[in-house]
């Protein structure tokens, strides 16, 4: 099975809190774990990404956790800000997708109340 | 600097009438992807290019066809196009070297069918 599954589906968060989103996958071919962050009418934009190598990265209030045991990733971001609104996909690739395809996540959409 | 490039960024077909979307890359990246995305979900990858090798998802209805005829663009043509297809349309690439499985996304087609 190639599913990612991501939660929750909506997060509303008080200015300066912290947002978690959290992903679980089943294909133990992935090797690779990105985070894309979507405003509305725009593409995704590549926010972070991961290999299972490592546990945990950051990029700036961006973190991703990774815990290879239990087929999960998190994406946190710090001190959330109002323009950090935006719809955020999990997603996973690895040697054996053909032409590096991304296996997304549902959609996580945050809204940061100032 | 405009990397994935899209066009046009709003397109209105009538139903049933051939449509053609456009994409160009700067990137010099052998793999093009086009992806439908409709709202509130995950983008769908529809079928990829790599180098010119064609790839269709199981699923892509025939209604959807696409072209690459040089490294730089990649064509996206919708025979027929129904009610249902309506949706946001991306454009990615990627660089198939290595371990390295970084999609970056163009703006997008936003496609309306009356």
């Amino acid at each position: 099975q190639q599913q990612v599954k991501q939660s929750p589906q909506s997060l509303i968060v008080q200015k300066g809190g912290i947002s978690i989103i959290n992903c679980a996958y089943e294909n133990t071919a992935f090797d690779y774990f990105p985070w894309y962050q979507q405003f509305p009418g725009k593409g995704p934009a590549l926010l972070i990404a991961i290999r299972p190598d490592v546990s945990e990265k950051k990029e700036g209030r961006f973190t991703i956790s990774f815990n290879k045991s239990a087929k999960q990733f998190s994406l946190h971001i710090m001190d959330s800000q109002p323009g950090d609104s935006a719809t955020y996909f999990c997603a996973a690739s690895g040697v054996e997708a053909a032409g590096n395809k991304l296996t997304f996540g549902g959609g996580t959409r945050v809204l940061v109340k100032p | 600097d405009a990397m994935v490039i899209q066009n046009p960024r709003y397109q209105v077909t009538q139903f049933g009438k051939p449509v053609t979307l456009s994409c160009s890359q700067t990137l010099n990246h052998n793999v093009m992807y086009w992806y439908q995305q409709k709202s509130s979900q995950a983008p769908k990858l529809l079928f990829h290019y790599y180098d010119k090798d064609f790839n269709n998802e199981a699923d892509t209805p025939d209604n959807f066809q696409s072209r690459r005829p040089n490294t730089s663009f990649c064509f996206l043509d919708i025979r027929s196009p129904g009610l249902g297809d309506a949706a946001m349309y991306l454009c990615a690439t990627s660089r198939v070297i290595g371990l390295s499985y970084e999609q970056y996304f163009g703006p997008g087609t936003r496609l309306t069918v009356t």
